[in-house]
């Protein structure tokens, strides 16, 4: 069975950091989605990048970017220039590509602080 | 594009009654619905896959004739919790997938916060 961990329940830094979040995942799967989303305090999930596994090159969204290393099943999300507006729960989470079902990681509380 | 609603998006009822949510995808048509719980400050738990047309898959430990699921049409998916009690009492979301250029791609509701007394 699938796994996501996301070994750190909070994270906090300053205003305009970098911070990086991280995530492993467990699978004996070849193809597959990886996916950061996040949960503002409205609790609105929102799609922060998206990594397919086949592709070898790190997906990167503005400010988000990943670092993809598909060996260690690792999937880290560095935030650049952090904003106060970044400040919420991110979740990783796993997709195999038969029944497009999302498996969850326990999610990270991140804060930033002005 | 790509939008998913819910509604209600808060519902207090009293222990006993039933209490329907319903998740409706406003511009496209979604082939697969999935519906989550969320406890505070924890992360998703799947419920159940809907698909259209055809009966509710439900996860390990869910209670199907607790959370009655129906995918009636392409748009709408509904969740009724039955004869609700206080440990229903939770928050929940529903996502949608559809017949896009991204098959992977989930669009989240904003949620139903459901509190029974």
């Amino acid at each position: 069975a699938q796994t996501v961990t996301q070994s750190q329940p909070e994270m906090s830094v300053q205003e305009a950091e970098t911070v990086t979040l991280s995530c492993t995942y467990d699978t004996s799967e070849s193809n597959y989605y990886l996916f950061w989303y996040k949960q503002p305090p409205s609790r609105q999930m929102i799609l922060v990048i998206r990594q397919e596994a086949y592709k070898q090159q790190n997906a990167t969204e503005n400010r988000f970017s990943v670092n993809f290393q598909k060996a260690a099943k690792s999937f880290s999300l560095k935030i650049s220039d952090s904003q106060l507006g970044d400040t919420a729960m991110y979740f990783c989470a796993f997709m195999r590509d038969s029944n497009y079902q999302l498996i969850w990681g326990a999610g990270t509380k991140l804060i930033i602080k002005p | 594009g790509a939008v998913v609603s819910q509604h209600p998006s808060w519902v207090i009822c009293k222990s006993g009654t039933s209490v329907k949510i319903e998740c409706r995808s406003l511009d496209f048509q979604a082939t697969t619905m999935f519906w989550y719980r969320q406890f505070p400050k924890q992360s998703l738990m799947l419920m159940a896959t809907s698909n259209e047309g055809s009966k509710a898959t439900y996860e390990q430990g869910v209670e199907k004739d607790k959370f009655l699921i129906n995918h009636a049409s392409l748009t709408l998916s509904t969740l009724t919790v039955t004869s609700a009690h206080p440990e229903d009492s939770s928050f929940y979301i529903c996502s949608a997938r559809g017949l896009l250029a991204t098959p992977e791609a989930q669009y989240f509701g904003p949620g139903t916060r459901l509190l029974v007394l």
